[in-house]
C-alpha cells in the first residue's frame, strides 16, 4: 500500500521568511496530493492540492510542486506570518474514478513562525 | 461553503456507556468519512460511506458502529469503549467518493474514563 513520509517534523522560521515542507510517496499510481493545515483544537483545513497532471500550483503565498518521477511533492509558504503557525499534513491518494478514495497522510510538520 | 459540522464538541464517557457522535453536511456531498486522530499523529481512516452505503471499514473494532441515515448525516455509535479509544474523532465529506477533495469538520474530542 501507499506510504507517505514527511519532513521535517518541526520547523521554526522567522516571520517574513519562507518555509518548505517536503513529502515523498511510494505508490507511483497516486495522482492526488492535498495539503492540510491543522490548528490547535480544530479539524484539518485544506489549503492547497495538486493533481498529477500538473507540476506546480500556486495560491497567493502558498505553492505546491510535484515531481512524479522522483515521487515527491513540496509545500512552499512565502512571507510567513504568525497565523501560519500550525501543524501541516501532506497526503496522497489514487483517484481511480471508481470506488471510494483513501487518503494516506504524512506524519505532520509543526511549523512555528517567530515574530 | 465547505462546512462540515460535528456534535458534540467534547464528550466524556465511561467504559459501560453508549453514546453517539454526529456529523452533518449540506453541500450535497455523496461521500462521508470517519477518522480517528491521536495526539501528535495524522488522522487515521475508520469508515467511508459512499452514496449512503458503507464502502470501506478499516478493520475497526465492533464497539464502533457507523450509520448513515441519509446523504447529509453520519453517525458513529460508541459502546463499551476502552480508555485507549480516547482521541479526536473527525468527520469529512467529499462531493464524489472517487475523485474529489475531502473537507473535514472540527472534530469531537472523546475521553473514555
Amino acid at each position: 500500500g501507499e506510504n507517505v513520509e514527511q519532513h521535517p517534523s518541526t520547523l521554526s522560521v522567522q516571520e517574513g521568511d519562507s518555509a518548505v515542507i517536503k513529502c515523498t510517496y511510494s505508490d507511483s499510481a497516486s495522482n492526488y496530493f492535498p495539503w492540510y493545515k491543522q490548528e490547535l483544537g480544530k479539524g484539518p483545513q485544506l489549503i492547497i492540492d495538486i493533481r498529477s497532471n500538473v507540476g506546480e500550483k500556486k495560491d497567493q503565498r502558498i505553492a505546491v510542486t510535484l515531481n512524479k518521477t522522483a515521487k515527491h511533492f513540496s509545500l512552499h509558504i512565502t512571507e510567513t506570518q504568525p497565523e501560519d503557525s500550525a501543524v501541516y499534513f501532506c497526503a496522497a491518494s489514487n483517484l481511480r474514478g471508481q470506488g471510494a478514495q483513501k487518503l494516506v497522510f504524512g506524519q505532520g510538520t509543526r511549523l512555528t513562525i517567530n515574530p | 461553503d465547505t462546512e462540515v459540522t460535528q456534535t458534540p464538541k467534547h464528550l466524556v464517557m465511561g467504559m459501560t456507556n453508549k453514546k453517539s457522535l454526529k456529523c452533518e453536511q449540506h453541500m450535497g456531498h455523496r461521500a462521508m468519512y470517519w477518522y480517528k486522530q491521536k495526539a501528535k499523529k495524522p488522522p487515521e481512516l475508520m469508515f467511508v460511506y459512499s452514496y449512503e452505503k458503507l464502502s470501506i471499514n478499516e478493520s475497526v473494532p465492533s464497539r464502533f458502529s457507523p450509520e448513515c441515515p441519509n446523504s447529509s448525516l453520519l453517525n458513529l455509535h460508541l459502546h463499551a469503549l476502552q480508555p485507549e479509544d480516547s482521541a479526536l474523532y473527525l468527520c469529512a465529506s467529499s462531493q464524489d467518493p472517487a475523485t474529489d477533495t475531502q473537507y473535514f469538520g472540527p472534530g469531537t474530542r472523546l475521553t473514555v474514563l
